[in-house]
């Protein structure tokens, strides 16, 4: 089956400064890359998600980007804030299979 | 619209007890799914569905069961507790011709003693 590997597992910025969590996954058969953050006692909300037919996708902060020859995608957070602050999670499907990576713990520093 | 609903959102089992967690969608999603979280180990998938009547395994599925007799509901049920079994349970549905985009429950935490 499909593995994700997330790195790293805790980041710490300072506010304003951007922030990169990288992903790679096995399966060349996955076609969908969602990202999802996880506030403390909440449930994983989707924040952005790419399709293996797009390289970027950027929506006002945050942007993810795919290269599915090295089976690799990035999460890019510019000028973050204090808010931001939580884990984030990668994941890859191969629909209706769908495996994440461990998490990143962000913290930002006002 | 209240989205994923599980309940309940705490409880605690005796080794060897048995129990349901619930999960309720009302978006008409065909999709249904449910992954344990534990730390450093991100979100593991238990078992799937991708429509009444059809279920299948994921990743971790021991010692768990699930049907699928409405599209609404998908309950997950542990047939003989273990403290391995303590954990936070989160399930989320779908829809499938949508890229697999799914949506979380608030997730369930489960102690076993």
């Amino acid at each position: 089956g499909e593995n994700v590997e997330q790195h790293p597992s805790t980041l710490s910025v300072q506010e304003g400064d951007s922030a990169v969590i990288k992903c790679t996954y096995s399966d060349s058969a996955s076609n969908y890359f969602p990202w999802y953050k996880q506030e403390l006692g909440k449930g994983p909300q989707l924040i952005i998600d790419i399709r293996s037919n797009v390289g970027e996708k950027k929506d006002q902060r945050i942007a993810v980007t795919l290269n599915k020859t090295a089976k690799h995608f990035s999460l890019h957070i510019t000028e973050t804030q204090p808010e931001d602050s939580a884990v984030y999670f990668c994941a890859a499907s191969n629909p209706p299979d769908m495996r994440f990576g461990a998490g990143t713990r962000l913290t930002v520093k006002p | 619209n209240a989205g994923v609903t599980q309940t309940p959102k705490f409880q605690v089992l005796k080794t060897g007890q048995s129990m349901t967690l619930q999960c309720a969608q009302d978006m008409n999603h065909e999709y249904m799914s449910w992954y344990r979280q534990d730390p450093g180990m991100g979100l593991r998938l238990i078992h799937y569905s991708v429509g009444a009547g059809i279920t299948d395994q994921g990743e971790v599925p021991n010692g768990y069961n699930v049907s699928r007799s409405t599209t609404e509901d998908f309950p997950l049920r542990l047939l003989s507790a273990a403290p391995s079994q303590t954990s936070v349970y989160f399930c989320a549905s779908g829809q499938t011709d949508s890229g697999n985009t799914i949506y979380f429950g608030e997730g369930s935490w489960l102690t076993v003693v």
